[in-house]
């Protein structure tokens, strides 16, 4: 079966242009996770799905960023007023229930802010 | 205190050798236990998973769990130059549902 799918492979984008990057789960998953991995760094966790609701915020960087998922399925992950901080790797990943199942990565959206 | 903690490393080991990796966790509730492996530019894959304490084995892979000790280890017996990669350990916090990674420790196996 398909795993988890992420569009855009790179983006580049002008300091100060909103972008957002798009995160298609395996099917039937119901969790669904962002992280954020800058170079040589590990993972930093921005935001988690169950379903359509988001229970967890807690490490979204600012209000800058924001999430969303619709149909219990497709994710966006929107940067405003983008900053070359925000120059990373972000993952996707989805699990079939909460925290205790196996996480499933997707390949990540390059994100380049110059 | 870090809720998961592992040696940044790197750990070299000669080809052929047994790789022991070692992560600690801080949350006594945590029910699973997680090992990825990511190469270089590439994005975290599974190598194991273990919710019982003791051995879990799969091929050269062997997680080892200690719930009172609370720590989670893996080893790779007959380290390949593919094994170069930085592992990635993540542990379930019970009580907040979430998954959290340690920062991963890079293992380079000398040819």
């Amino acid at each position: 079966g398909a795993g988890v799918s992420q569009s855009p492979s790179n983006k580049v984008t002008e300091k100060g242009k909103d972008v957002e990057l798009r995160c298609d789960p395996i099917s039937g998953h119901t969790a669904l996770y962002w992280y954020r991995q800058s170079l040589g760094q590990g993972l930093e966790f921005l935001i988690y799905f169950q379903g359509n609701s988001a229970p967890d915020k807690s490490g979204l960087p600012s209000d800058r960023f924001s999430a969303e998922r619709t149909g219990g399925s497709v994710s966006t992950l929107t940067i405003q007023r983008t900053q070359q901080e925000d120059s990373a790797v972000y993952l996707c990943a989805s699990s079939v229930g909460g925290s205790a199942d196996t996480q499933y990565f997707g390949p990540g959206t390059r994100l380049t802010v110059l | 205190q870090k809720e998961v903690e592992q040696n940044s490393g790197p750990l070299s080991v000669p080809e052929g050798a047994i790789a022991s990796l070692n992560c600690t966790y801080s949350d006594r509730g945590s029910q699973s236990f997680f090992w990825y492996r990511q190469y270089s530019g590439k994005s975290p894959e599974l190598i194991m998973s273990i919710y019982s304490n003791g051995d879990k084995e799969d091929g050269r892979f062997t997680a080892q769990l200690n719930k009172a000790s609370q720590y989670v280890s893996l080893l790779i017996r007959d380290s390949q130059p593919s094994d170069s990669a930085t592992y990635l350990c993540a542990v379930n916090i019970w009580r907040d549902d979430k998954i959290i990674f340690g920062k991963g420790t890079r293992l380079h196996i000398l040819p």
